[in-house]
């Protein structure tokens, strides 16, 4: 059965605190990895697409990579306005995408 | 710069009611979509258009009926609503329904509720 799990489903950092986010996922036939920030009362924003295992993407304070497995969001030295909820979301080979429940972030000044 | 623009933002309905959310893009999109978010769960697909005259079922489409109305329109109506409909309501546009380069442009959502 194909499936998303994201963790930690919370994380309080404080300004400058590196982390990262996790997104573990048992597809058949990866044909895309999304990440989406989403904050308040908002709709999902794409951040980045990772199609196979060993490539990353950065954005700002945000880095993501791919493995067979799992995927991590890092964040580097984050400040406040960092602060959403961040979904992964899953492409398989049936071209049906999967969205994970999201890790609210919290960061502290 | 408006995006995709969906109405109304809140909405309570009794059960039974019935009501049409809008969804409108301004970008030129082939591909539209209706996806719900409930707590405790990712975004679930409802139904989609990969382009203009074509509609298809998603995840969850039971108890509602979507039409594209144009390029640049595409509505969601619940016939009878129900209280398991209670949730927010995203609609999505991207370029084209070519999944692997699929970059979703998202409205910032409905929250309804049926009593």
């Amino acid at each position: 059965e194909d499936q998303v799990t994201q963790s930690p489903e919370a994380l309080r950092l404080q300004e400058g605190e590196s982390s990262s986010l996790n997104c573990s996922y048992t597809v058949s036939g990866l044909r895309g990895l999304f990440w989406y920030r989403q904050d308040p009362g908002k709709g999902p924003e794409f951040l980045f697409t990772l199609y196979s295992a060993g490539e990353e993407k950065e954005k700002e304070r945000l880095k993501a990579t791919l493995t067979k497995k799992e995927s991590f969001l890092h964040i580097t030295a984050p400040k406040p306005e960092d602060s959403a909820t961040y979904l992964c979301a899953v492409l398989t080979g049936a071209n049906n995408l999967f969205f994970g429940t999201g890790t609210r972030l919290t960061v502290i000044p | 710069n408006a995006g995709v623009t969906q109405t109304p933002k809140f909405q309570v309905l009794k059960t039974g009611q019935s009501m049409t959310l809008q969804c409108a893009q301004d970008m030129n999109h082939n591909s539209m979509y209706w996806y719900r978010q409930d707590p405790g769960m990712g975004l679930r697909l409802i139904y989609y258009s990969a382009s203009e005259g074509t509609t298809d079922k998603g995840e969850v489409p039971n108890g509602y009926n979507v039409s594209r109305l144009n390029k640049r329109e595409f509505s969601l109506r619940l016939e009878s609503a129900a209280p398991s409909q209670t949730s927010v309501y995203f609609c999505a546009s991207s370029e084209r329904r070519v999944w692997g380069s699929e970059k979703l442009f998202f409205g910032s959502g409905t929250q309804l509720s049926v009593l």
